[in-house]
């Protein structure tokens, strides 16, 4: 099975700041790696699909990049509500998903 | 609107079965996998299983293998989750989620509320 690993495992970070959260693939998934965020009580809201495509409705202050086994995901000025933590998962395998281990992102 | 409802969760003892039910609305059912995952009390979000538009696929994480099976009714709008032997460590909050795409390599882009599993003797 492909492993999928986060890091750091979590973070503080300041409004405004600008935030990389990085996901590693255990072989290549050429893009097929999505990110989440999850908040306590919510449901998981899907951010990027396909590395890099942002999902309709979701900020343009996020961006995901990589290909192959490295991807990042980057917000580019942390907002009040982007306090929470992220998942990246593969799709590389059908049937067979992933999730990394997810990253924290608190308030500094 | 797309709305995923999970019922079927609750209280059960190690080793006995329990089966979950999402039932789905608000787009084409039969064009979309599903799937379920899962959130333990403080860990973080674990797939679990998912099914192909007709059936014809079907997955399961390593640590379920075996003992889940998934189903779908699609004249029903409806995906289900066989839970049999349960053990302690499948204590979650477990979700039903819609893939974009058909055939078990998409992305998640609509997920229930989730429904919770407790296994306790």
């Amino acid at each position: 099975d492909i492993q999928m690993t986060q890091s750091p495992s979590s973070l503080s970070a300041s409004v405004g700041d600008r935030v990389t959260i990085t996901c590693r693939a255990s072989q290549s998934i050429s893009r097929y790696l999505n990110w989440y965020q999850l908040k306590p009580g919510k449901a998981p809201k899907l951010l990027i699909y396909t590395a890099s495509s942002l999902q309709s409705g979701v900020p343009s202050r996020f961006s995901g990049s990589g290909s192959g086994t490295d991807f990042t995901l980057t917000i580019s000025s942390l907002q009040p509500d982007d306090f929470a933590t992220y998942y990246c998962q593969q799709s590389y395998t059908t049937l067979l998903f992933t999730f990394g281990g997810g990253t924290k992102v608190e308030i500094k | 609107e797309v709305q995923l409802v999970e019922s079927g969760g609750g209280l059960v003892q190690p080793g006995r079965s329990l089966r979950l039910s999402c039932a789905a609305s608000g787009f084409t059912f039969d064009d979309c996998g599903m799937h379920w995952v899962r959130q333990a009390p403080g860990k973080g979000l674990e797939w679990v299983s998912g099914i192909s538009w007709n059936s014809g696929g079907k997955g399961y994480a390593d640590i379920v293998k075996g003992r889940f099976t998934i189903s779908r009714d699609n004249a029903k709008n409806s995906v289900f989750l066989q839970m049999d032997s349960l053990r302690l460590d499948d204590t979650a909050l477990y979700y039903c989620v819609k893939e974009r795409g058909s055939e078990g390599s998409g992305w998640l882009d609509s997920w229930g509320q989730g429904t919770q599993v407790t296994v306790s003797s």
